[in-house]
């Protein structure tokens, strides 16, 4: 069975500093990862993924994640966090297989602050 | 860019009252997830179509009953509804070439929700 955990419900950074949101997740399989972004009663917008091409992923709005199969990580990074940033962010996983699931994790909230 | 399409996006009803949720993929894209979301929680998924039929079901209650039709929208049909049925469901689509071949979308795009509130 598949599942995610997100290391830390709530991250508080300063405007300029690095954003590292932590994932771990279990599978029998290798898996697709992926990071979500979900604004305040809005739906959720994909970030990046890994579908096994490069283990460092960028994605938009200057994120980027690394796929690293030995601890069984995807973390989310950014190097200079802004207030624009502030969300709820979610990491998940799926089989690769046509119509499956996605198992999301239960989402970071990140705060920014000036 | 064209996108994931939902309606209602409000939806307000009554205890053991009915409700449709309408979800429009992208065009082209052949599969369709429901998922729900409570108030602070993670989505969860509920059910998904490929190619017309069901392929993945997740924790949908019997109350709920989905199909995907010939030109790919969805609909998720709730019955019975119960107060605990209040939440965010979201609509997603996706993309598989299948023996045809071709790149997969891979990840799945949502839609803005609807946001169901049981009075």
């Amino acid at each position: 069975a598949q599942s995610v955990t997100q290391l830390g419900s709530h991250v508080s950074v300063s405007e300029g500093a690095l954003v590292l949101l932590r994932c771990n997740y279990s599978s029998s399989v290798p898996p697709y990862l992926f990071w979500y972004v979900q604004y305040p009663n809005q739906g959720l917008q994909l970030l990046l993924k890994y579908t096994s091409a490069a283990t460092l992923v960028k994605g938009i709005n200057g994120f980027e994640a690394e796929f690293k199969k030995s601890e069984t990580s995807f973390h989310l990074t950014k190097p200079s966090a802004h207030m624009s940033d502030a969300a709820e962010y979610f990491c998940a996983v799926r089989l690769r297989q046509a119509g499956t699931a996605l198992i999301f994790g239960k989402g970071t909230t990140l705060s920014v602050s000036s | 860019a064209a996108g994931v399409i939902q309606s209602p996006r409000h939806l307000i009803k009554e205890k053991r009252e009915t409700a449709t949720l309408k979800c429009y993929p992208i065009p082209r894209h052949d599969t369709v997830y429901w998922y729900q979301q409570g108030p602070g929680q993670d989505p969860q998924f509920l059910i998904s179509f490929y190619e017309k039929m069901q392929s993945d079901k997740g924790s949908i209650p019997d109350r709920f009953s989905a199909q995907q039709f010939s030109d790919y929208h969805s609909e998720l049909n709730m019955s019975s509804l119960e107060l605990g049925d209040s939440a965010l469901y979201f609509c997603a689509s996706s993309f598989h070439p299948g023996l045809a071949g071709g790149r997969s979308s891979y990840e799945q795009y949502f839609g803005p929700g609807t946001r169901l509130t049981v009075t």
